[in-house]
């Protein structure tokens, strides 16, 4: 079956420190992989994609994130973080053969001052 | 870049009463649009594809005449919750793509956020 999986739940970090959120995923073929940041109360706010290439995608707000074929990742980090990064983040992938997306569980980043 | 509006951005309805929500991209055209609801610190749960000019595929346990999803214009996806009740409170995500990008990007609305009292 295929996933994506966030292992972890929340990912606390001081303000200026690096951040790294994880996502790991199974799926067939070649990934087209997804970030996403959702603010309270708003929707999904695009933040980067790979669909082949380079493997360090590089997006919007100084995000970038790095595939990894060989451990099926596709971390998001950054290297200074702000207090404004804190929020819900999604690593996303289209199921193959359609269009539908296959969400991780969510990542709650608090960047603290 | 591509944007897609939903409205309203919060209602409260009676139980019992239909609310309509409406999903449009404003600057693309999109066949397909998605309908997801969120409970609280949660994901996304995909409810159904809304497909322009067809009639739309739900997720399974999704109840087809509660929600009911017309796709009837390139830009326009409506999502009725009809006789609704307190357990479908919920914040209501939409999301399209552009039939022209082959990278499989969503775009996604504000959301709504329905109670039900």
């Amino acid at each position: 079956a295929q996933s994506v999986a966030q292992p972890e739940d929340q990912v606390n970090v001081a303000e200026g420190n690096p951040l790294t959120v994880k996502c790991t995923y199974s799926v067939s073929g070649n990934p087209y992989l997804f970030w996403y940041v959702q603010y309270p109360n708003r929707g999904l706010q695009f933040l980067l994609k790979y669909i082949t290439g380079d493997n360090l995608v590089k997006g919007s707000y100084g995000f970038e994130a790095e595939f990894n074929k060989s451990q099926t990742s596709f971390h998001l980090k950054k290297p200074s973080a702000l207090v404004s990064d804190s929020a819900l983040y999604f690593c996303a992938a289209p199921t193959p053969g359609t269009y539908k997306y296959i969400f991780g569980t969510g990542t709650r980043l608090k960047v603290l001052a | 870049g591509a944007v897609v509006s939903q409205h309203p951005s919060r209602v409260i309805c009676k139980s019992g009463t239909s609310v309509k929500i409406e999903c449009r991209s404003l600057d693309f055209q999109a066949t397909t649009m998605f309908w997801y609801r969120q409970f609280p610190k949660q994901s996304l749960m995909l409810m159904a594809t809304s497909n322009e000019g067809s009639k739309a595929t739900y997720e399974q346990g999704v109840e087809k005449d509660k929600f009911l999803i017309n796709h009837a214009s390139l830009t326009l996806s409506t999502l009725t919750v009809t006789s609704a009740h307190p357990e479908d409170s919920s914040f209501y995500i939409c999301s399209a793509r552009d039939e022209f990008d082959s990278s499989y990007e969503q775009y996604f609305g504000p959301g709504t956020r329905l109670t039900v009292t």
